[in-house]
């Protein structure tokens, strides 16, 4: 079973509008979390880390991290067709393996 | 920007047939992962390692094998290839906090 699943698998927004992707773990050990973002026919580059509850911002990105559920979310406000890409979130274990979800492809229609 | 340098790019070979992917990083890391990443999905953790001569078993690891070498060199190994393994194989290193994994280009493999 996988550790990570992420919803929904796939996503179009209106340019400019707001994309929210979700993510959560199976695993009660899992205890940092990632976004990564991967451009068709590139590798995967880190986009944010969450490590603690609560909330980060980063220009138009924002995650949220519920540790209590293992639930993180990705928020992308004034969505640009550069955005679109396939979302990978990522967790790590006590065992220090890093575990990703199958992604969300985010289209943003211009 | 870290540096992670996979070989060969692209693979073709035969099914029973002998394959090794080569990694290089440049980083010191001490992580080094391999993962493999079917179209339509995400990453899939095969072996990783903590550092040269350590290995640890990842979520997949049935057909692969995996060396490290050195502090840089992360091998993968396919002994008798089955076309189930054909792939997009990436490699990816980060330092001992693991806060950010820096992959390479990845590898596309095909077993025929």
């Amino acid at each position: 079973q996988q550790k990570v699943q992420q919803s929904p698998e796939s996503l179009i927004v209106p340019e400019g509008g707001m994309a929210s992707l979700n993510c959560t773990s199976s695993d009660r050990n899992v205890d940092y979390f990632w976004w990564y973002r991967q451009h068709s026919g590139k590798s995967p580059k880190m986009l944010m880390s969450i490590f603690s509850n609560g909330e980060k911002e980063e220009g138009r990105f924002t995650v949220h991290l519920n540790k209590a559920s293992l639930h993180t979310s990705l928020h992308i406000r004034d969505s640009q067709p550069s955005d679109s890409a396939l979302y990978l979130c990522a967790a790590s274990d006590s065992n220090n393996r890093i575990f990703f979800g199958d992604g969300t492809q985010l289209v943003v229609k211009p | 920007e870290a540096a992670v340098t996979q070989s060969p790019r692209n693979k073709v070979t035969v099914t029973g047939g002998n394959v090794t992917l080569s990694c290089r990083q440049t980083n010191s890391h001490n992580y080094m992962y391999w993962y493999r990443q079917d179209t339509g999905h995400g990453l899939r953790l095969i072996h990783y390692s903590y550092g040269a001569g350590n290995l640890q078993i990842g979520d997949v690891p049935d057909g692969y094998k995996a060396t490290r070498t050195t502090q840089e060199d992360f091998f993968l190994l396919l002994e008798l290839a089955s076309p189930s393994q054909t792939s997009l194989y990436f490699c990816a290193s980060s330092d001992a906090s693991q806060n950010t994994l820096y992959f390479g280009a990845g590898t596309r493999l095909s077993v025929l």
